[in-house]
Parts: C-alpha cells; sequence; structure tokens
C-alpha cells in the first residue's frame, strides 16, 4: 500500500459527459502529479501541482483540469468525454517537487467511456 | 528531447531462468534520474529502484540486480531465478531536468510485460 488513495476505482459514462476524479497524497506530501496510461500512447504525464499550485504541465487536453485543495487532496475533471479518454488516471504524490525523488503512485481509476 | 526505449515488448519465461529488461534511454542533460517501476496484474504502480546519473554502481536487492552504463545510456533490469510472482509490466522512466515546465515528472517508457510461467 503506497498510502496514496484513489477514487472512484471504476467509472463508466457516456462520450460528452463529465467526471471528478480524486486523489489523496501520502500524509505529508505536498506535491501530486496525474498521469494517464492507454494502450494507444502508454503512460503519459499530465499534471503537477505542488501545496496548491500548479507547476509543470505535460500532454493534458484543454477539456482536463484539475486542482488541489488546501486539504492536499487534488482532482481531476474530465469533460466532453471522448472514446479516447478511456484509460487508466494514476495520480502520484511526492514529497518535495525536486527531479529524483520518487514518485508513490495511488491505485488508479479505470474510466471506460461508452 | 528525453526519451526512454523498452525494446522488448512481452517476455516469457520459465521459472527460475534469469531474465534481463532492456531500458535505453535518451537526455542531452548531464544530471538526471532513472527509475523501474513495477506493474503487477492488479494494476498499480509498485517504485523498485532510483539511480542519478552520477552513480554508475550496479545495485543487487535480493534477486533484483541493475546495470547502469552512462557510455550506452542503458539501464537494465535482470531478475534472476524468477518466480511467478514476478509476472508483471515493468517500465522504466527518467525524469527530465528542472526548469521550467518541469519539477520532477517522469517519461515512462511503453514497457515491457514479463510472463513467468511455473
Amino acid at each position: 500500500d503506497s498510502g496514496v488513495t484513489q477514487t472512484p476505482k471504476h467509472l463508466i459514462t457516456a462520450t460528452g459527459q463529465r467526471v471528478t476524479l480524486r486523489c489523496s497524497p501520502r500524509s505529508g506530501d505536498l506535491s501530486v502529479y496525474w498521469y494517464q496510461q492507454s494502450l494507444d500512447q502508454g503512460l503519459q504525464f499530465l499534471i503537477h501541482y505542488y501545496n496548491g499550485e500548479e507547476r509543470a504541465k505535460g500532454n493534458i487536453l484543454e477539456r482536463f483540469s484539475a486542482q488541489q485543495f488546501p486539504d492536499l487532496h487534488s482532482e481531476l475533471n474530465l469533460s466532453s468525454l471522448e472514446l479516447g479518454d478511456s484509460a487508466l488516471y494514476f495520480c502520484a504524490s511526492s514529497g518535495i517537487p525536486k527531479t529524483g525523488v520518487e514518485q508513490y503512485f495511488g491505485p488508479g481509476t479505470r474510466l471506460t467511456v461508452t | 528531447a528525453q526519451k526512454v526505449t523498452q525494446a522488448q515488448t512481452e517476455i516469457s519465461v520459465v521459472e527460475k531462468e534469469d531474465v534481463t529488461l532492456d531500458c535505453v534511454y535518451e537526455t542531452r542533460d548531464t544530471t538526471y534520474y532513472l527509475f523501474w517501476y513495477k506493474q503487477p496484474p492488479s494494476g498499480e504502480l509498485v517504485f523498485l529502484i532510483r539511480r542519478n546519473s552520477f552513480d554508475e554502481q550496479n545495485e543487487i536487492s535480493g534477486r533484483y540486480s541493475w546495470n547502469f552504463q552512462k557510455s550506452t545510456s542503458s539501464f537494465n533490469f535482470t531478475i534472476t531465478a524468477s518466480q511467478v510472482v514476478d509476472s508483471a509490466v515493468y517500465f522504466c522512466a527518467l525524469t527530465p531536468p528542472p526548469g521550467l515546465g518541469s519539477q520532477g515528472n517522469l517519461i515512462f517508457g511503453k514497457g515491457t510485460k514479463l510472463s513467468v510461467k511455473p
């Protein structure tokens, strides 16, 4: 158990809908990273938050957004969903936003868009 | 640009065989970190090892060992006497250097699926 929690575990929704994925980092960790794992693209970095502030963006679509709240949990919002958004979404946490510090991953949320 | 290549898509071995998973990376930076993660069938990503670019010493942890060679930009992972529980997808990853737009996010290879048969 990494100490990172993600809810829900599974999510099935229809095209055009909007969903919110939730992540709680390990106790004491200030950084949250979001990644998408799909068959086509593999594991890709989406976005990074540190102590409530956005720090870096990767290949995140404009239809996607995220935020980190004062209690440090983070939410990833996906809107106008398309079939291609079906994927496993991971969040990871680490203590400081420093290159090389290992990230601990949550169990993931499997999103299926029908 | 930074890139990680895991040329072996799938490997199948019989229990007790040794197996090496290859990882080749590309980066122009002198400072970087390399990682290996394991993704068992249950789906979670499990951290295995971190190595910085200044430490080329090989590392051994039980049946696992890692061979880092900067001259060939490789960071290979060997499992000795493989077991069925080693069946998983293994990912090699690289962190880009700190700077604008980068704060430690990982760049992953496509992964190698290892199947260990009894």
